[in-house]
């Protein structure tokens, strides 16, 4: 079975602080995938990034950055001087193809708050 | 182009009645899902549909819940004597193909509310 543990339930920054969010993850499989989602207030889950489990290359993209270590399991979001409009819940997933097809395992949730 | 619509958006039911949610997937999608979100179980998943292939249906918690897809397109989720547990958000999602690497889009959701 796989598992998805955000241990921050909420993060509080000041504008134009760097914030992490942190996220580990639990599986059998040998080849996964795993995402990054953010759900701003109005509801909608918006996809921000996606690595399989061969590529430890980190991504960054803009102000958000991504460092995946296999040998933490970890996956984590930095967020380069945060704005007010990064203000959101952030979601970290796993996929599995071949025992569970493509099903999302989705982490807790990190509530993002950035006061201006 | 269009992204993923859900409706209703907003859904107050009584205890014991039925509902039916609606998905409408992104045109071309052959791979939908849906999940539910709510508080005490955070964000899971609830079955998928593939083409024509049988659908999974290992997520829906108890035999009250059902969803078929019509045509390859179109997913009605339908809950049966709804109880207060059953509510949450609903979310349906699509993809190109079932297959993670292909992201999967979500639509806004259906706010259930059994009262």
């Amino acid at each position: 079975a796989q598992k998805v543990t955000q241990a921050q339930t909420e993060i509080s920054v000041v504008e134009k602080e760097d914030v992490t969010l942190d996220c580990v993850y639990e599986t059998r499989d040998t080849t996964y995938y795993l995402f990054w989602y953010k759900q701003p207030p109005s509801g909608e889950l918006v996809f921000l990034i996606r690595r399989n489990s061969f590529d430890e290359q980190n991504e960054i993209s803009g102000r958000y950055s991504w460092n995946f270590q296999k040998s933490t399991s970890s996956f984590n979001f930095t967020i380069t001087a945060s704005q007010v409009v990064d203000s959101a819940v952030y979601f970290c997933a796993l996929s599995v193809l071949e025992t569970s097809g493509s099903r999302l395992t989705f982490g807790e949730g990190t509530q993002l708050t950035v006061n201006p | 182009g269009a992204g993923v619509s859900q409706s209703p958006s907003n859904k107050v039911t009584e205890k014991g009645k039925d509902v039916e949610l609606r998905c409408d997937p992104i045109s071309g999608h052959t791979a939908l899902y849906w999940y539910r979100q709510s508080l005490g179980q955070g964000l899971e998943f609830l079955i998928y549909f593939q083409g024509n292939s049988a659908p999974d249906k290992s997520g829906l918690p108890s035999d009250r819940f059902s969803a078929e897809r019509t045509g390859g397109s179109v997913s009605t989720l339908t809950i049966q004597r709804t109880q207060q547990e059953d509510s949450a958000v609903y979310l349906c999602a699509s993809s190109v193909i079932l297959a993670p690497t292909y992201e999967q889009y979500f639509g806004p959701g259906t706010r259930l509310t059994v009262t």
